[in-house]
């Protein structure tokens, strides 16, 4: 079955610093994947898509990168500020287009001042 | 102001009893899903649906059905709830634009005694 996996454990960096999320996935190549942010007791906010074609996507401070054959993509946010800490979750699209999603499980990070 | 909305935000009730959670978006999307967030499993899907009277099984649908008879409305019902249906439950619908981009409700609490 598919699986998709992120940190599972906090990731903590000094403000100013960049940090850098994994997420890995299995038995799929997905149409895209997207990048979402989470804060405690809220839904999920949506940061950022790469398609299967897409090496690299850049918004502000945010940049993905997408790598099919190590099924892997990776989620840095440079000059980090206290503001960013939240969680993060990657979510694969398993249906080419027509929006059936599977999220990994997320990682915490933790900028502090 | 573009948003998802669901109701009720919070609910506590016991087993057998049904229940339905309301979810409205203004947006005027096609796609919408349902889903439930665990801790340690992060979201995973319920059900979703690319337009009126179009649904599909999500990764765990089982004592859940939905209905979309309208495009703005994506009720969840639970015909017999059960303890381990106690979750945080997100309604979501999506552009579709460039992005697939998902908009998230608030978020509904709910406690199966």
């Amino acid at each position: 079955s598919q699986k998709i996996e992120q940190n599972s454990e906090a990731l903590n960096i000094q403000e100013g610093k960049t940090a850098t999320l994994t997420c890995n996935y299995t038995n799929y190549s997905p149409a895209y994947l997207q990048w979402y942010r989470q804060d405690p007791g809220r839904g999920p906010v949506f940061l950022l898509l790469i398609r299967e074609n897409e090496k690299e996507k850049r918004k502000e401070r945010l940049k993905v990168t997408f790598d099919t054959t190590l099924k892997q993509s990776l989620f840095h946010i440079t000059a980090s500020q206290p503001a960013d800490s939240a969680t993060y979750l990657c979510a694969l699209d398993l249906s080419g287009g027509y929006n059936k999603l599977i999220f990994g499980a997320g990682t915490r990070l933790a900028v502090h001042p | 102001e573009a948003q998802v909305t669901q109701n009720p935000r919070y609910l506590i009730t016991v087993t057998g009893k049904k229940l339905t959670v309301t979810c409205s978006q203004n947006m005027n999307h096609e796609y919408m899903s349902w889903y439930r967030q665990d801790p340690g499993l992060g979201l995973r899907q319920i059900y979703y649906s690319m337009n009126v009277e179009v649904t599909d099984k999500g990764d765990v649908p089982e004592g859940y059905k939905v209905s979309r008879k309208e495009k703005r409305n994506f009720p969840l019902i639970l015909e017999s709830p059960s303890p381990n249906q106690t979750s945080l439950y997100f309604c979501a619908s999506t552009s579709s634009g460039s992005h697939n981009e998902q908009f998230f409700g608030p978020g509904t609490r709910l406690t199966v005694l």
